[in-house]
């Protein structure tokens, strides 16, 4: 069964050091999503993108995040430079293009631990 | 007020029992109802989804949304361990999925 992937499954930087994570989504799907989940707290929207931008961010997504699709498989989020508080699990999403069809298949995130 | 809220459990519950979860929000606005699973480290996992307001039943899982009272509950029949996970609730207003609203998780632990 296709799966969206993440990789690394665990990154641990140091405050104001960019990092990039990156997400496979599923081969024929086209609308992806960045949600971030805090440790012991709510799965938080990020951003979502299709057809090569992104439709909708939320108050999270400020200037130090930004996506990209640099080829046909990858997704990536960068954040430029970390903070404390950046520390989370970061997931990623992807649906199918089916109008109406919202069912959102989320990787197995990335922790991100930035010291 | 919080845009969604849950009970965070944890709830322990016996092997075999109906389990109740449930959540409440504030949003009118909301449209579509999701129930995920997410195992202790794992992404989340859709279980069920409904729309406005009504029940949805699949295998074991029973969904309900009573959009006049704000008020969505997902119903576990015959808990089973491997049914132990945080539950999360999630909302949104559009059929695009865009933005989705969650719920800060349920912890359920079914006990053999």
């Amino acid at each position: 069964e296709p799966e969206v992937t993440q990789t690394p499954s665990h990154q641990v930087t140091q405050m104001g050091q960019e990092v990039i994570l990156r997400c496979v989504p599923i081969s024929n799907h086209l609308y992806f999503y960045w949600y971030r989940q805090i440790l012991g707290q709510k799965v938080e929207f990020l951003v979502s993108f299709y057809n090569n931008e992104i439709s909708e961010k939320s108050e999270i997504f400020d200037d130090q995040f930004s996506v990209e699709r640099p080829d046909g498989s990858n997704f990536t989020l960068k954040i430029r430079s970390t903070k404390l508080e950046d520390s989370a699990m970061y997931f990623c999403a992807s649906r199918p293009s089916i109008q109406g069809y919202y069912e959102q298949y989320f990787g197995p995130g990335t922790r991100l631990t930035v010291t | 007020q919080k845009e969604v809220e849950q009970d965070p459990g944890p709830l322990s519950v016996p092997e075999g029992a109906i389990v109740s979860l449930n959540c409440t929000y504030s949003n009118s606005a909301f449209q579509y109802f999701m129930w995920y699973r997410q195992y202790s480290r794992k992404g989340p996992e859709l279980l069920m989804y409904t729309y406005s307001s009504g029940n949805k039943e699949d295998g074991r899982f029973t969904a309900q949304v009573d959009k006049s009272s704000k008020y969505i509950s997902l119903f576990i029949r015959d808990s089973q361990p491997s049914d132990s996970a945080t539950y999360l609730c999630a909302m949104s207003l559009d059929n695009y999925g865009q933005n989705f609203v969650f719920g800060p998780g349920t912890r359920l632990s079914v006990l053999p």
